[in-house]
């Protein structure tokens, strides 16, 4: 198993450019999730997907959208890059239900700056 | 709302030597509460988890004791190795899911040899 990938792992945007980050887990979880890193910060969750076709805001989801069309994707979109977005962009996925293990899975990253 | 606070950091410490980093929370119910290490250029892993009061974390060395009286989930390990050297983040669950972390800052440790 591959676990959770992302791509790309670094851009740099011009600022109002937009972009999708990708992220794709092949563990058949049901809960996925992204997070963002800024410098000497802990993570701050933005969106996350408890299925299939739901998705829900976390806690700094403003200028990111996120879809779930399949278990296996949830991209992450920004449409009008602002140089506050610079961070470092975490794909997570976990198991929630009988025989979870509570555990988050989490990718490589994406490392975004926004000139 | 739930949050996590860490000891501040960087932290240095050389080969062999005793290692704990301070982790206290606040919460509603009853969390879940777990330690996760980022090696440098890479995700965060899963250290350590604990359920409930009193139950003790471990893995690869470190432990992590939750402690409901003291709201704390300190993290430590006896003996340190350069390998050992990462971020490690303090982390809660409210309602015992894995979904929705709430995190610590983080603490940097470098271990020298």
């Amino acid at each position: 198993n591959a676990g959770v990938t992302q791509t790309p792992k670094f851009r740099i945007l011009k600022i109002g450019q937009s972009m999708t980050l990708q992220c794709t887990q092949d563990m058949n979880h049901n809960y996925m999730y992204w997070y963002r890193q800024d410098p000497g910060m802990g993570l701050k969750l933005i969106y996350y997907s408890v299925g299939a076709g739901i998705t829900d805001k976390g806690e700094v989801p403003n200028g990111y959208n996120v879809s779930r069309s399949t278990t296996e994707d949830f991209p992450l979109r920004l449409e009008l890059a602002a140089p506050s977005q610079t961070s470092v962009y975490f794909c997570a996925s976990s198991y929630e239900g009988p025989g979870g293990r509570n555990e988050q899975f989490f990718g490589p990253g994406t490392r975004l700056t926004v000139l | 709302g739930d949050s996590v606070t860490q000891m501040e950091g960087p932290v240095t410490l050389s080969e062999e030597a005793f290692l704990t980093i301070n982790c206290t929370y606040t919460a509603t119910g009853y969390p879940s509460l777990f330690w996760y290490v980022q090696y440098p250029g890479e995700g965060l892993q899963l250290l350590l988890k604990a359920t409930k009061a009193d139950d003790k974390g471990s893995n690869k060395g470190f432990e992590a004791t939750y402690r409901k009286e003291t709201t704390s989930f300190h993290l430590e390990k006896g003996s340190v190795q350069v390998s050992d050297s990462a971020v490690y983040f303090c982390a809660l669950s409210d309602g015992g899911s894995g979904s929705r972390l709430t995190f610590g800052e983080g603490t940097q440790l470098t271990v020298n040899p």
